[in-house]
Formats: structure tokens, sequence, C-alpha cells
């Protein structure tokens, strides 16, 4: 049963240091997304990958946050430094999408995100 | 106020009971809506897409009234196991599409 694992499950830093979280996809799945969830603004989109390029990073707060896919395999969401604000569960998610074809949302798959808490 | 707000509960049920859903989108240009589940410090899943048309899978059924801005989700005969937070979600198209999803409704089915 393929699924997309995401690490840490938890981490708890303190304000000022650096937080990175790992996605690795379903394989063969080429396309990634990350959200945030809160209990105030429920799920956001930070941004998002087809075939590891950058698709949409509109929700994302630039300063500090910053996304990445080093290889097909792996996504990271990093933040520097971080803030007690940027406490949240953090989801990434994977797709397939032929090429030639718009990204369906539907057929997202989640992974059990990271439970980050920021003092 | 927000692209799509729910209710957001609690909603407490007895077991057999139809309990409903409601939600609205602001925009209007919104072409597909969705389902999804999300248990308690789980992740969200998909339940089920909403058609124009209506559909229904099992007890599930879905609604869409585009005149309205207004999505609809009803269980029938609700059973325990169907106790979650219900996000309503939206499909804001462009450039790069991009799901808006609701805060959520929370569900708890009393035995």
């Amino acid at each position: 049963d393929a699924r997309v694992t995401q690490t840490p499950r938890h981490k708890v830093t303190e304000m000022g240091q650096e937080v990175t979280m790992r996605c690795q996809p379903i394989l063969g799945h080429n396309t990634v997304f990350w959200y945030r969830q809160t209990m105030m603004q429920g799920l956001e989109l930070l941004a998002y990958f087809r075939n590891r390029a950058p698709l949409d990073d509109s929700g994302m707060p630039k300063d500090r946050f910053s996304a990445e896919m080093p290889d097909a395999t792996l996504a990271t969401l990093k933040i520097q430094p971080s803030e007690p604000r940027d406490s949240a569960v953090y989801f990434c998610a994977s797709g397939l999408v032929p090429d030639g074809q718009t990204v369906r949302m539907d057929t997202q798959y989640f992974g059990p995100g990271t439970r980050l808490t920021v003092l | 106020r927000k692209e799509v707000e729910q209710d957001p509960g609690p909603f407490n049920v007895p077991e057999g009971a139809t309990v409903a859903f409601n939600c609205t989108y602001s925009n209007s240009a919104s072409q597909s809506f969705f389902w999804y589940r999300q248990d308690c410090r789980k992740e969200p899943k998909l339940l089920m897409s909403v058609y124009s048309s209506g559909n229904e899978d099992g007890r599930f059924t879905a609604q869409l009234n585009r005149a309205s801005q207004y999505i609809s989700l009803l269980i029938r005969d609700s059973k325990l196991s169907d106790s979650a937070t219900y996000l309503c979600v939206v499909n804001r198209e462009g450039a790069t599409n991009k799901l808006i999803f609701g805060t959520g409704t929370l569900l708890a089915v009393q035995p």
C-alpha cells in the first residue's frame, strides 16, 4: 500500500532555529504539495511542484520559508528563522498528473503530517 | 470573509441519525468541489467529489447549488465510525489550480 511519508512526525524547537521538514512522495507521482493546517486558518496551500519544478508558491511567506525538490523522491520545506506563529501541522501530498493535463486536485494523497511547535 | 465557509459544529448526533452539513463559497468561477474527511490527528482523505447533478455514495449524498454557491453533504444512518471533521473543498481555477479548504465541521456520533 503506497503512502506519502513525512519526517519528522513531531518537532519542537525554539524561536529562531532552522526547521527542515521532509516528504517522500508516492513512487511514480510527479506532483507534490505542501500545506499548513492551524485551528484558525484551516488547511492552506503553501507550494506545489510538478515534475520537480515549482508551479505555485504564492501561499508561502517568502522571507523565511523555502521549498525544494532535490530529486523526484524527496521534497523539503524549510523555515529559517522559525517563529511561534509557524506552529502548525505541515502536510505533504502527492499525485500523478500525465504530461499535458491540468493538475487535478482530487487525486492528491496526503502524508501523515509534521506537527511543529515553535517555542 | 473566508473563501470557503462552514459551520464548525460540533454536530452531536445519535447513531442512526441523518445529518447534513452545508458549505458556501465566494468565488463564482470555481468549477470543482469536494468533501474531505479528517480523523483526529490524521491527514485529510478525499471522501467524494461533488457533481452538478448531485451524487451519492452509499449513505453519503453530496449536492451542489451553483446559483447560491452552496454545497451540502448528507449522511444517512450515521455510524460511530463517521465521527470526524468534514472539510468542504473548492478548486480555485486559474493559471495554476489550487484547492481551498474550509475549516471543517466536526461530527460526533454518539452510541
